[in-house]
């Protein structure tokens, strides 16, 4: 079972920010927490991940609690590309370990 | 080349037919993965496969019958299905040995949309 909570859907004001959140409240020190995003019709794709530590990189802004507990993924200015399934997903850092998705959040960004 | 490929994109197959799908990357990695998506619903595991061995089949039934015949090929061979295994089969593949932060984000194919009759 996944072991993230998230909103079912949020809509989004294309060129403002969204903040996606994901309660992972079960969270072990081990585990990781990784975001990804489903296009309609496309395969997953990978977003960004982080243990503790805010991350950003070219795609997304992670920001994780301190306690760990729940995590906000920042899309800094949404265009309508952005529109799209948003899983976040806890899991081991090893190479192999699959990925258990969870329901996720249908981001709409609007024009 | 960061790329997944998933041939057929489409796949239309009787419950007495004998296909297979194909996945195909040539990053290097040593880890690939099949997946099933029904509609609406987020992806589930069926196969891994780890330096060409299986290494997790989720109570997949033996109709679906997965084959890693070498690092950079993956398939998925399919006999027998019922129409509720029409869904769309998602290909991955990823690193498996890591250093600290050195990425092991799986890279997912665009997937084959089946539909049994």
């Amino acid at each position: 079972d996944a072991k993230t909570t998230q909103p079912p859907s949020m809509d989004c004001a294309e060129g403002r920010a969204a903040n996606l959140p994901c309660n992972h409240s079960t969270i072990s020190g081990n585990e990781y927490v990784y975001w990804y995003r489903q296009i309609h019709s496309q395969g997953p794709q990978y977003i960004i991940h982080g243990l503790k530590n805010n991350e950003t990189n070219e795609m997304a802004s992670l920001i994780i609690t301190e306690d760990r507990k729940s995590s906000t993924l920042i899309l800094p200015h949404a265009t309508l590309r952005d529109t799209a399934v948003y899983y976040c997903i806890v899991r081991l850092y090893s190479g192999n370990t699959p990925l258990v998705f969870g329901k996720g959040t249908r981001l709409s960004v609007i024009a | 080349d960061t790329e997944v490929t998933q041939t057929p994109k489409h796949l239309v197959m009787g419950m007495t037919n004998k296909k297979s799908l194909k996945c195909e990357q040539h990053m290097g990695h040593r880890a690939m993965y099949w997946y099933k998506q029904k509609a609406k619903k987020p992806p589930e595991l069926m196969f891994v496969y780890s330096y060409e061995k299986l290494s997790i089949n989720e109570s997949v039934p033996s109709r679906f019958s997965p084959e890693c015949p070498n690092s950079s090929l993956l398939n998925l061979h399919l006999h027998a299905l019922q129409p509720e295994d029409s869904a769309l089969y998602l290909c991955a593949s990823s690193q498996v040995l890591q250093r600290e932060w050195a990425g092991n984000e799986q890279f997912f194919g665009p997937g084959t949309r089946l539909t049994v009759l």
